[in-house]
């Protein structure tokens, strides 16, 4: 597609609920990255990749959450055990090496 | 560390006003700052991006200014629209990371 696309745009979790979040980047980015958005703030940083190689997991929470990009394309955010804090949207953007990044339409999630 | 913020936190303005939006940093070492939109349940559509060698970046009715040295970055709005509505964030890029730090955005109502 012309963007980045997440799935699902919509979770629901109930309380200690594995949760897998779907990222589909643009086309040819070499790097893809993970954001965290509470409401009412800026999204956070979790993650970084570089073709397949994770760079950067200095944001994650905890080690609940594991993201992966084996083939340098599509990535996966995994949120184990969910808790409440965890309701948030997560973001997926990709770009060119340092250029501007394309964000996607994100992923509430709501564990209740 | 780098904190990025927003001031005001909120706006609301009669149409076909021309308004600022402000964006402060604490560490001038950036090497870009980005301002994006974000509509109520979306993602981020990217605005503006200044490198750090720039001073200002211009598209339609919006001009962005970036001030290193002080810490700086004003996103200019002008003549107003009802459409232009949204939460508006800054985010800078650090020379030696690939993350963007986000300020918690300005939400703007531009009232008919």
């Amino acid at each position: 597609g012309a963007g980045v696309s997440q799935s699902p745009r919509y979770k629901v979790a109930k309380r200690g609920q594995d949760v897998a979040l779907r990222c589909d980047p643009i086309s040819g980015h070499v790097s893809l990255f993970w954001y965290q958005q509470a409401l009412g703030q800026g999204p956070e940083f979790l993650t970084y990749f570089q073709n397949e190689a994770q760079l950067d997991k200095s944001g994650l929470p905890s080690d609940r959450f594991f993201a992966e990009r084996p083939e340098g394309s599509v990535s996966t955010l995994k949120i184990q055990r969910t808790q409440q804090e965890d309701s948030a949207v997560y973001l997926c953007a990709s770009s060119i090496r340092q250029a501007e990044a394309f964000f996607g339409q994100g992923t509430r999630l709501t564990v209740v | 560390k780098q904190e990025v913020t927003q001031i005001p936190a909120a706006l609301s303005v009669p149409e076909g006003e021309n308004l600022v939006l402000n964006c402060s940093f604490t560490d001038s070492a950036i090497y870009n700052l980005q301002w994006f939109r974000q509509d109520p349940g979306k993602g981020l559509t990217s605005l503006l991006l200044i490198q750090s060698s720039q001073r200002e970046q211009t598209s339609g009715r919006l001009n962005a200014s970036l001030d290193k040295s002080s810490g700086r970055s004003t996103l200019y709005i002008a003549a107003s629209q009802p459409g232009d509505s949204a939460t508006y964030l800054c985010a800078v890029k650090k020379d030696s990371s690939y993350k963007l730090i986000f300020g918690s955005g300005t939400r703007l109502l531009v009232r008919p």
